[in-house]
């Protein structure tokens, strides 16, 4: 079962680029690689999601390396409402993620 | 476009009750998964319902059971509470069981067991 670690918390400056880093040395072959956000007393929300190099929708960039043993999501000039838990999911080896437990993922503070 | 609905928002049971929680999901969607969610910690998978029947499920209980009726929409039953049962109980919606399918989230019951 792949196992993923990310940063327990991060910290930023509005208006920064952010960078989240997440380990998933374990990955298999067939997964792919989805981050959720969530805010306070609200269930996770889809961001985005990937198997190589890189995608790019209207809120987020995920990058992967060949290796697919980790990942990056980037959150482009980060706002105040950015204030979230960020959550890396892969999958659990059938080449899904709908049965892997979040983890505790990244807690992101953004700082007027 | 009605989005997941939950009910209630919050309940409140003492330890040996049982529990009815209740999710309609996204318009269009036929799949529905269970998650619970404690202080300080990540959704963990509980089961998914597709086509009335319980297509997964995660390392919980028999306490645990639920039920999804034809119109998708799913409950969560929970006998025999434990003051460990208090948690953040999340339901989501998703176009079939396609493990890499979109999950689409309610805002949760919260559940305090005494």
């Amino acid at each position: 079962l792949a196992k993923t670690t990310q940063p327990i918390s991060m910290d930023s400056y509005e208006g920064q680029e952010v960078n989240i880093t997440c380990s998933h040395n374990n990955i298999a072959t067939n997964d792919y690689i989805t981050w959720y956000q969530q805010f306070p007393s609200q269930g996770p929300r889809f961001i985005i999601q990937g198997y190589k190099t890189k995608v790019t929708n209207e809120v987020a960039s995920l990058f992967i390396p060949a290796d697919r043993k980790s990942s990056t999501l980037s959150l482009p000039r980060v706002s105040l409402s950015d204030t979230a838990v960020y959550y890396c999911l892969v999958g659990d080896g059938t080449g899904g993620y709908q049965k892997v437990t979040f983890g505790t993922g990244t807690k992101l503070q953004v700082i007027p | 476009d009605a989005g997941v609905t939950q009910s209630p928002t919050h309940l409140i049971k003492t330890r040996g009750q049982q529990v009815t929680l209740r999710c309609s999901p996204k318009s269009g969607h036929d799949t529905v998964s269970w998650y619970q969610q404690a202080l300080g910690q990540g959704p963990q998978f509980i089961f998914q319902y597709y086509e009335e029947e319980e297509r997964q499920r995660g390392n919980f209980p028999d306490r645990f059971s639920g039920h999804q009726y034809p119109n998708y929409s799913s409950e969560l039953n929970v006998n025999a509470l434990l003051l460990g049962d208090s948690a953040l109980y999340l339901c989501a919606s998703s176009l079939g069981t396609d493990l890499d399918e979109k999950l689409f989230f309610g805002s949760g019951t919260q559940l305090s067991v005494l």
